[in-house]
Order: structure tokens, then sequence, then C-alpha cells
């Protein structure tokens, strides 16, 4: 049982190139949420996907795509990469139940230069 | 707009204070709230979790209350050790929100020996 996984774990882009975060998670929720977390801030939501099939913006969601590939798995991504993206990018599932909570991945650190 | 607000940005105790952080937020219509704590360059781990309709939740040194009328709820941590030393982030979930937590940008703790 690995939890949220993510890959990479670290990348370097140049402005205007594209690229993909991967996350899976394991443990069968039903929704997922990519995160983005910058110096001295919170985290703060890019996109969510409440079920498999169904994808919505959070409060960051310019210059992002996402794609809920099936019920494990969740992935963003930029398509012409700005220096504003550059930030630590996390993915997280959601369990629904008596204990509420969010399960986080390891991160994602992303420089664009 | 709903916001979560911590004090202070940062900390620097000796080893064995007793401790409390903050914790503030915009709108009492909340489901529950999360205390986490992140070591630096890892993912989020969540050490409480507090329903709405509880005043505190304990889980060994740490103790965390909620008032949900004066928007505000604090981390308690008894005799802190070097080991404490991480950021640690309070998270809302508001009512009406479809699981999406706001996040407060965290209080980094450093106990020294």
């Amino acid at each position: 049982n690995a939890g949220v996984t993510q890959t990479p774990k670290f990348q370097v882009l140049k402005t205007g190139q594209s690229m993909t975060l991967q996350c899976a998670q394991d443990m069968n929720h039903n929704s997922m949420y990519w995160y983005r977390q910058d110096p001295g801030m919170g985290l703060r939501l890019i996109y969510y996907s409440a079920s498999e099939g169904t994808t919505d913006k959070g409060e960051v969601p310019n210059g992002y795509n996402v794609s809920r590939l099936n019920k494990r798995e969740f992935s963003l991504r930029l398509e012409s990469a700005a220096p504003s993206q550059t930030s630590v990018y996390f993915c997280a599932s959601w369990l629904a139940g008596v204990r509420e909570t969010q399960y986080f991945g390891p991160g994602t650190r992303l420089l664009v230069l | 707009k709903q916001e979560v607000t911590q004090i202070p940005a940062a900390l620097s105790v000796p080893e064995g204070e007793n401790l409390v952080l903050n914790c503030s937020f915009t709108d009492s219509a909340i489901y529950n709230l999360q205390w986490f704590r992140q070591d630096p360059g890892k993912g989020l781990t969540s050490l409480l979790l507090i329903q709405s309709s509880q005043r505190e939740q304990t889980s060994g040194r740490l103790n965390a209350s909620l008032d949900k009328s004066s928007g505000r709820s604090t981390l308690y941590i008894a005799a802190s050790q070097p080991g404490d030393s991480a950021t640690y982030l309070c998270a809302v979930l508001f009512s009406g929100g479809y699981n999406k937590l706001i996040f407060g940008a965290g209080t980094r703790l450093a106990v020294h020996p």
C-alpha cells in the first residue's frame, strides 16, 4: 500500500516547455486534488476531481489542465510553462468517513527558468 | 472570501517549553479543521482533525482546540522536543465547499536543544 505517489520528484523546465505531473493513489479514493505551495504561503488548490470522469477548477487553475485517467490516476499538465509556475506541487486524495482527511503525496518540485 | 490565517509565522523555542500555535478562519460555517505537519522537502502528515461538533482533540503531547464562534483554533504542544521542528499547517473544510481544504500559510517551528 504505497498511498499517494507522484512523479517526477523534481523537474527543471525552460519557459514555454510543456510537461505532465503524474499522481496515483492505491487507496480506492473517489476524490483527488492538485495543490501548489509557494514560499510563505499555504497550499492553494489548482484543480480537483470529485469522482472518476469529473474535474473542476480550484482557486488557481490558470495555465494548467488536468485529466482524471481512471479512479487511481490524476495528472496535471502545464502546456506552456512560465516562471510563475515555479512551485512545489502536491497531489492528494480524499477518504470520506468518520475521519475525513486528505492524504498527500510527497510533492514535485518544479523550477521554470 | 474564506481565509485561514496562522500566527506566528515562525517560532523558535528551547527544548522543553510548552507552546501554542494559532489559527483563525473567516467563516464559522465549517465542516472540520485539521492540523498538519510538514517536514522540509516532504509532504503533509495529518496530526489532528476536529469535527465542527467537537471542541478539542488530543494525540500524545498535542492538543488542538476549536472555537467556531470566534473562528479560532489552537494547537498546543507540550514539552517540546527538537524532533517537533517542522512547519505546522492549519486547514479548514468550509461547509458548502466540496471537499476543498483552505490552508493557512503555516507556522515554522524550531525547537533547539
